[in-house]
């Protein structure tokens, strides 16, 4: 079977650092993919990891360990506009479907 | 560049009718697919296409068809909406690296 899990809710402060674990279970493993939700909203691309380690885009930065079945997206400087639900996703092989987990709310709060 | 487009962006329907959700893509990927999304439920795979004239079920495909005649289009058939069919829909094109979302589609069925 497949499992991603994900906490559920988060609440951080405004100017923190917060990150959001995600750990998965998958027949298979082609890549790990977050993205960010606003309400109402479509699903946007944040990271992709395919090899173990860090990968940083400015604000954001995701890693990967395929040992442990883990990742997580680490939030600097946090801000208001970074309230959010956070999705974690695998690819099992090749070109197949992500498979989600079912996000993480996050609150900002001052 | 228009991306990912999707049509309707509302839609109401009774229980029994049937309708088309529009899906189309510009970037030529080959590989699209579609999801809904529920409250607490997350992301959820209906069915997918790796490429013109190949389509496979996902994790809920009851209730749904799909084609896939162009690389450009991916339409989403409901053949007799039920209230269970209430929800957020969206479809998604894939590269190797990236998945990209539309804008989704709201459908509440009465």
């Amino acid at each position: 079977g497949q499992n991603i899990d994900q906490p559920t809710e988060m609440t951080a402060t405004e100017g923190a650092i917060v990150q959001i674990n995600c750990t998965y279970q998958t027949s298979g493993f082609n890549g790990l993919f977050w993205y960010q939700q606003h309400a109402g909203e479509a699903p946007t691309f944040l990271s992709y990891n395919v090899l173990d380690g860090l990968e940083e885009k400015g604000r954001f930065s995701s890693f990967l360990s395929r040992s442990k079945g883990y990742s997580y997206l680490l939030l600097k400087e946090l801000q208001m506009k970074d309230s959010a639900s956070y999705l974690c996703a695998v690819r099992n092989s090749g070109n197949t479907p992500l498979v989600f987990g079912k996000g993480t709310r996050l609150s900002v709060i001052a | 560049n228009a991306g990912v487009t999707q049509t309707p962006k509302f839609q109401v329907l009774k229980t029994g009718q049937s309708m088309t959700l529009q899906c189309a893509q510009d970037m030529n990927h080959e590989y699209m697919s579609w999801y809904r999304q529920d409250p607490g439920m997350g992301l959820r795979l209906i069915h997918y296409s790796v490429g013109a004239g190949i389509t496979d079920q996902g994790e809920v495909p009851n209730g749904y068809n799909v084609s896939r005649s162009t690389t450009e289009d991916f339409p989403l058939r409901l053949l007799s909406a039920a209230p269970s069919q209430t929800s957020v829909y969206f479809c998604a094109s894939s590269s190797k690296t990236l998945t990209l979302f539309g804008p989704g589609t709201r459908l509440l069925v009465l």
